[in-house]
C-alpha cells in the first residue's frame, strides 16, 4: 500500500526559480525520506528528516515535516537544469523487517 | 561507496519465460529489496529479505518469488512472464538500523 503521496505530480519552472514539492502520508512514522531519480535510473537519497524534527536542510535543499498534518515539503532553491529529475518521498515506520514505502512522485523539470 | 549492481539493463523477454532478475550488493546489508516501478502508480514493492534465507511478501508479490542464498545476493524471479509484467525494475539495500536505502540502476523489462 503507498503511503506518501507527492503533489504536484509535474511542475516546470525556470534556472534559478525555487521549486516546492509536497508529499502527505497516512500513518505515523519514524522518519520521512525523499529521493531523487534521474530518467531512466536508480533512486539516490537526498534527506532524511526524523518524527521529532520540524525543519532541516543540505545544501539547496530544505525540507519540513508537520507530523500532525502528515506532510512533509521538499524546497529546491535557485534552481539548475541538473536538479530535472522525478522526487519521491518514503515513509519508514522504523520497525525492523519493514521497507520504506515510496510515494509516486513528482517530475521537476527545468529549463534553462 | 555502496555499490548495488543489476545484472542487465535491458532485458526482453516472451511470454511464459522463467525470467531471473539479479541483484548485488557490496556492502553486506542484510536487508534487500524488489521494487517494480510504472508510470502514474510509482513504486511497488515486490517482496523483501530482511537476511539470508529470509522473505516477506511486499504489496505486489502475485506472479513473483524470490531467493536469498547468500547475503550479497537477490534474485527475484518470474515464473512464467507475462505481458503485465512489463516493467522497471529496482533492486536496493540497506543495513538495519540505517535508514537510507541504496538502489542499483534498474533493469527495464519487457514482455512480449
Amino acid at each position: 500500500s503507498q503511503q506518501g503521496e507527492e503533489d504536484p505530480q509535474a511542475l516546470s519552472i525556470q534556472e534559478g526559480e525555487n521549486a516546492t514539492m509536497n508529499c502527505s502520508y497516512k500513518t505515523s512514522i519514524n522518519n520521512l525520506q525523499w529521493y531523487r531519480q534521474n530518467s531512466g535510473r536508480g533512486l539516490v537519497h537526498l534527506i532524511l528528516i526524523r518524527s521529532n524534527e520540524r525543519e532541516k536542510h543540505s545544501g539547496r535543499l530544505r525540507v519540513t515535516l508537520d507530523t500532525s498534518k502528515k506532510s512533509s515539503s521538499l524546497l529546491i532553491t535557485a534552481s539548475r537544469a541538473a536538479d530535472t529529475a522525478s522526487y519521491f518521498c518514503a515513509t519508514d515506520a522504523g520497525q525492523a523487517g519493514t521497507a520504506l514505502i515510496f510515494g509516486k512522485g513528482t517530475t521537476l523539470s527545468v529549463s534553462s | 561507496d555502496v555499490k548495488v549492481t543489476q545484472s542487465s539493463r535491458y532485458l526482453v523477454k516472451r511470454t511464459g519465460e522463467k525470467v531471473f532478475l539479479e541483484c548485488v550488493q557490496d556492502m553486506d546489508h542484510e536487508n534487500m529489496f524488489w521494487y517494480r516501478q510504472d508510470p502514474g502508480l510509482g513504486l511497488r514493492l515486490i517482496y523483501f529479505s530482511y537476511d539470508v534465507k529470509m522473505k516477506e511478501k511486499g504489496d505486489i508479490p502475485e506472479g513473483y518469488s524470490v531467493s536469498r542464498e547468500k547475503k550479497e545476493r537477490f534474485s527475484l524471479i518470474l515464473e512464467s512472464a507475462s505481458t503485465n509484467q512489463t516493467s522497471m525494475y529496482l533492486c536496493a539495500s540497506r543495513y538495519p538500523g540505517q535508514n537510507e536505502q541504496y538502489f542499483g540502476p534498474g533493469t527495464r523489462l519487457t514482455v512480449t
